[in-house]
């Protein structure tokens, strides 16, 4: 099973900071990677797929990086909406399905 | 607009089973994977199930296999997750997904809480 490791586990932040979470794979899976954003008591909302390509609908502030088994979400300017926690996965090598530990990002 | 709603969850003991469903709308059901992926408290995702849009394929996580039985019905645009021999560890809120390789539209899941 191809495992995902994230980092960090949580951060604090400003609004307006610029954030950046990374997620490594155990192996290489291309370009194969998702990023997620769950908020509590709610469901998981896709955010980008193809490790870049970003879901409609998803604000242009999230962008995501990497190719291989390293690679990054980044949000050019938090905003207070996007407290929340994210989770890598990857596709390419499937069953199972992988997803990283996830990151939370708090409120400085 | 997709809407993915499970219903089914509930306290069962270990040993116990439960049905669980999740009704589809606002896209063509037949022609999509699903998956259900689930969530213990406080933790991360773990990917449980999958089936193919005809049903072909199902597959399933090395923890359910055995126990669990995914299946699915396109005349009601609902799958299904049949759990049997439950135990402890799972424990947790499952969410339907549309699987497009990757996880497109979530349910906001249902609780399942297996104990004595």
């Amino acid at each position: 099973d191809i495992q995902m490791t994230q980092s960090p586990s949580s951060l604090s932040a400003s609004v307006g900071d610029r954030v950046t979470i990374t997620c490594r794979a155990s192996q290489g899976i291309s370009n194969f990677l998702a990023w997620y954003q769950q908020k509590p008591g709610k469901a998981p909302k896709l955010l980008l797929y193809e490790a870049s390509r970003l879901e409609a609908g998803v604000p242009s502030r999230f962008s995501g990086s990497g190719s291989g088994t390293d690679f990054a979400l980044t949000i050019s300017s938090l905003q207070p909406e996007d407290f929340a926690t994210y989770y890598c996965h990857q596709y390419y090598n499937t069953p199972p399905w992988t997803f990283g530990q996830g990151t939370k990002v708090e409120i400085k | 607009e997709v809407q993915l709603l499970e219903a089914g969850g509930g306290l069962v003991q270990p040993g116990g089973s439960l049905r669980l469903s999740c009704g589809a709308s606002g896209f063509t059901f037949g022609t999509h994977a699903m998956s259900w992926v689930r969530q213990a408290p406080g933790k991360g995702l773990e990917w449980v199930s999958f089936i193919s849009g005809s049903s072909s394929t199902t597959l399933y996580a090395d923890s359910v296999k055995g126990r669990f039985t995914i299946s699915r019905d396109n005349s009601k645009n609902t799958v299904y997750l049949q759990m049997n021999s439950l135990r402890a560890e799972d424990t947790a809120i499952y969410h339907c997904a549309a699987t497009d390789y990757y996880f497109g539209k979530w349910g906001q899941g249902t609780l399942v809480a297996v104990s004595s």
